[in-house]
């Protein structure tokens, strides 16, 4: 059974700061890995895609690595905004029987202080 | 393009009683899934559907149920509710093909007392 933890369960920093936020799992066949940023009380909204061929993917201020063989990804953001707190989830998506169900993380929650 | 639409935003419901949970995906998405998210924790799967039929179901009792209609928009509906079954809610839509992501709502939050 795939198991996913985000280490760790909060990280709080100055703004302006560069953070990394971890992701584990522990089965490597997947297809992809996705990270979401949900804001208190909302939806999920998908910040980056993964495909298992890949071996990371930026957007903007983001930039998020995968390491299939260790089970291992991150998400980096640079120069960290207040507008960056929020709880930053990711989630894996497996080959095979299952393929069409995500699993997730507990997720990360960051404050950004000004 | 509208996203995932969700409906109703909110919901109390009484122990013991019904309620019906509504998505529409993003047009041209032909794929809706369902997740549970008790405060604190990630989301948990309980169901997907493609091309109205179920592909999958999550660790859910027989109490949970869904449906697809033709236009691809969803249903899940939960009867005989517990204090347990408060949580968010949460539709997500997708192409249906392997390598898509996913497009998340902004949920349904649902209060059991």
């Amino acid at each position: 059974k795939q198991e996913v933890t985000q280490i760790p369960a909060a990280l709080s920093v100055p703004e302006g700061e560069n953070l990394v936020l971890n992701c584990s799992f522990t089965d490597s066949a997947i297809y992809n890995l996705q990270w979401f940023r949900q804001d208190p009380g909302k939806g999920l909204t998908s910040l980056l895609l993964i495909q298992s061929s890949q071996r990371e993917q930026t957007s903007g201020r983001l930039n998020a690595s995968l390491d299939k063989s260790s089970g291992r990804s991150t998400l980096y953001i640079a120069a960290s905004q207040p507008g960056d707190s929020a709880t930053y989830l990711c989630a894996v998506r497996p080959l095979g029987a299952g393929s069409y169900q995500l699993t997730f993380g507990k997720g990360t929650k960051l404050s950004v202080i000004p | 393009d509208a996203g995932v639409t969700q409906s109703p935003t909110h919901l109390i419901k009484t122990r013991g009683q019904q309620v019906t949970l509504r998505c529409s995906p993003i047009s041209g998405h032909k794929s809706v899934s369902w997740y549970q998210q008790v405060l604190g924790q990630g989301p948990q799967f309980i169901f997907q559907y493609y091309e109205k039929e179920e592909r999958g179901r999550g660790n859910f009792p027989d109490r949970f149920s869904a449906r697809q209609f033709p236009n691809y928009s969803s249903e899940l509906n939960v009867n005989a509710l517990l204090l347990g079954d408060s949580a968010l809610y949460l539709c997500a839509s997708s192409l249906g093909t392997d390598l898509g992501g996913y497009t998340f709502g902004s949920g349904t939050r649902l209060t059991v007392v």
